[in-house]
């Protein structure tokens, strides 16, 4: 069974400083898939990252960072003098295998960031 | 370029009343599509998805079901609605091949009296 598992229910952070939500998954696939979604208080969810297992490198776009290590089962988001508009629930998730990529969200993590 | 439209975006419904959420995506052929379903403002839960049309998988079994009449049209349906039925329905795509994240739509914010 797979699953992603985010403890940081809430976090709030004071503006300018850096801030990480922390995502660690359980998979028996060889070769999976993790993503990071935002949801803003207008409930859309916005795609934000994409990354596959055979690819460890870290992806910086931004002030917003993400750091993949296979070794602890982990894909954390940190993003870099946080903005009042980072204020929102982040989801990080987990392809299923199979051909109808179905995807396992951890609970999300509400940060709010204060101005 | 690809667009996901849900409607209605809000709906307040009495309980023992039947529901109709619909979803349609343009600008792509034979997604995958999903219904998830977010209570207490924060988890998501899969309720449904469909690789085609037809073809529909039920995740959690429930007081809904869904539809796809069309290639890019997804329904979500009740006939009798509960008060556990409240929440934000949002529907999502990917395509069946090359992409792997998913794609959302603007959802449905459903309040059961």
């Amino acid at each position: 069974a797979q699953k992603v598992t985010q403890a940081q229910t809430e976090i709030s952070v004071v503006e300018k400083e850096d801030v990480t939500l922390d995502c660690v998954y359980e998979t028996r696939d060889t070769t999976y898939y993790l993503f990071w979604y935002k949801q803003p208080p207008s409930g859309e969810l916005v795609f934000l990252i994409r990354r596959n297992s055979f690819d460890e490198q870290n992806e910086i776009s931004g002030r917003y960072s993400w750091n993949f290590q296979k070794s602890t089962s982990s894909f954390n988001f940190t993003i870099t003098a946080s903005q009042v508009v980072d204020s929102a629930v982040y989801f990080c998730a987990l392809r299923r295998s199979g051909s109808a990529r179905q995807l396992t969200f951890g609970s999300g993590t509400q940060l709010t960031v204060l101005p | 370029s690809q667009t996901i439209h849900q409607w209605p975006a809000t709906l307040v419904q009495p309980v023992g009343s039947p529901l109709s959420l619909e979803c349609t995506v343009e600008g792509t052929s034979n997604p995958n599509l999903y219904w998830y379903r977010q209570a207490a403002g924060r988890g998501l839960q899969l309720l449904f998805y469909s690789v085609g049309i037809g073809q529909i998988s039920s995740e959690v079994p429930q007081n809904l079901s869904a539809s796809r009449p069309q290639d890019r049209q997804f329904i979500l349906s009740s006939k009798k609605l509960l008060l556990s039925d409240s929440g934000f329905y949002l529907c999502a795509w990917n395509t069946g091949t090359g992409l792997y994240e998913q794609y959302f739509g603007p959802g449905t914010r459903l309040t059961v009296t």
